[in-house]
């Protein structure tokens, strides 16, 4: 079956690099993806990684996968105040079927 | 262009009764997923529909959910005989399932509350 993990909270300083860690157990999984959910909004998608994809980057953001481990990361660097949110690491089998996702890590940034 | 917008935003509820929850979708979307967020559950799989049919339906908790998508374009969750444990946010979501974009657009949801 699928199982998506995350750590549930992870705190930082404004400036510094984050790292938000996920993993999956479904060696199936075709697509990952990154959301972030803002207090009281909804699921905005980030990014997403093809599986034959081992790492892409975005503007601030990285993501690195490893099959291997079945293991996703997002980095986020330069992280501001304004990236506190609740991060959602998700996985499918296909592009069009529906989303396994974790229970979200909550990151904090202190100025 | 217009987001998914779900309706309405909140609803309170008495246990036993029945509650309608509304998605619409961004215009020409065929895909349209629901989602429930409740604490210590995360994001559950509720149904997916491509155009008007359900080719999805495993993550309805259990008869008492129903989904149903007219016209591939509007949808309506319903809830008959609401129990507190169906207190969560429901999400809505769609896509278009074509091309290099496998993005699922979110709605802002809409938080049940069963009393």
């Amino acid at each position: 079956g699928e199982d998506v993990e995350q750590s549930l909270f992870l705190s930082v300083r404004e400036g510094d690099s984050s790292v938000i860690n996920c993993t999956y157990t479904d060696s199936s999984s075709t697509y990952l993806y990154w959301y972030k959910q803002e207090p009281g909004a909804g699921l905005q998608l980030l990014t997403y990684i093809f599986s034959n994809m081992d790492m892409k980057q975005d503007q601030r953001l990285t993501v690195l996968l490893n099959k291997k481990d079945k293991h996703l990361s997002l980095r986020i660097a330069d992280t501001q105040t304004g990236d506190s949110a609740i991060y959602f690491c998700a996985e499918s089998l296909s592009g069009y079927s529906t989303l396994t996702f974790g229970k979200g890590t909550m990151l904090l940034v202190s100025p | 262009g217009a987001g998914v917008s779900q309706s309405p935003s909140n609803k309170v509820t008495e246990k036993g009764k029945d509650v309608e929850l509304r998605c619409d979708p961004i215009s020409g979307h065929t895909a349209l997923y629901w989602y429930r967020q409740s604490l210590g559950q995360g994001l559950e799989f509720l149904i997916y529909f491509q155009g008007n049919s359900a080719p999805d339906k495993s993550g309805l908790p259990s008869d008492r959910f129903s989904a149903e998508r007219t016209g591939g374009s509007v949808s309506t969750l319903t809830i008959q005989r609401t129990q507190q444990e169906d207190s969560a946010v429901y999400l809505c979501a769609s896509g278009m399932n074509s091309g290099p974009s496998y993005e699922q657009y979110f709605g802002p949801g809409t938080r049940l509350t069963v009393t």
